[in-house]
């Protein structure tokens, strides 16, 4: 079984400064992958970052990036440079390997402010 | 074409109706998903179908009935729902597996009345 815990229900964050949003996970898989979900309130999920288990490099994709720590079963998103169009809902989700699920956080809502 | 097309955007239902909901995509994936949302909650999977055939059923109620037609369709049979049943709908759609994660839809906001 696969369970991810995010512990900040909500967030604040200036424009142009860095938030980081945090997540643990636990899972009985070997080979799985990590995943940042954005859900603005058009509702529909975006997928913002990937990370594969087994990789010890950390993912990145332009002003996103995450802090992968497989030992502590810890999986942060950090936003630099943050923008009024950030401001979302944010998932953390686990999955792949042997289990063909997602399973998701209770999720943390960012507001960006101007 | 990278998109996963849900219709209808909304739906208000009574309780002895009976209506389908829809989900379309066509970039060849070969997995699609239903789940279930709740305000500020996060999405709850409910079926997941791989090369059409139904591969989980998260113990949903029977007045849930998927179907996968084909590769690239799958609907969402409602019947007798409840109340408490109104939520969002998201489907989705992946390759093969959750290992490059899900394209989802934009959801259907289902109200029951």
């Amino acid at each position: 079984a696969q369970t991810v815990t995010q512990s900040q229900p909500e967030m604040s964050v200036q424009e142009a400064e860095t938030v980081t949003l945090s997540c643990t996970y636990d899972t009985s898989e070997n080979n799985y992958y990590l995943f940042w979900y954005k859900q603005p309130p058009s509702r529909q999920m975006i997928l913002v970052i990937r990370q594969e288990a087994y990789k010890q490099q950390n993912a990145t994709e332009n002003r996103f990036s995450v802090n992968f720590q497989k030992a502590a079963k810890s999986f942060s998103l950090k936003i630099s440079d943050s923008q009024l169009g950030d401001t979302a809902m944010y998932f953390c989700a686990c999955g792949g390997g042997a289990t063909n699920k997602l399973i998701f956080g209770t999720g943390t809502l960012l507001a960006v402010q101007p | 074409d990278t998109e996963v097309t849900q219709t209808p955007k909304h739906l208000v239902m009574g309780m002895t109706n009976k209506k389908s909901l829809k989900c379309e995509q066509h970039m060849g994936h070969r997995a699609m998903y239903w789940y279930k949302q709740k305000a500020k909650k996060p999405p709850e999977l409910m079926f997941v179908y791989s090369y059409e055939k139904l591969s989980i059923n998260e113990s949903v109620p029977s007045r849930f009935s998927p179907e996968c037609p084909n590769s690239s369709l799958l609907n969402l049979h409602l019947h007798a729902l409840q109340p408490e049943d109104s939520a969002l709908y998201l489907c989705a759609s992946s390759p093969a597996g959750a290992n490059y994660g899900y394209t989802f839809g934009s959801g259907t906001r289902l109200t029951v009345v």
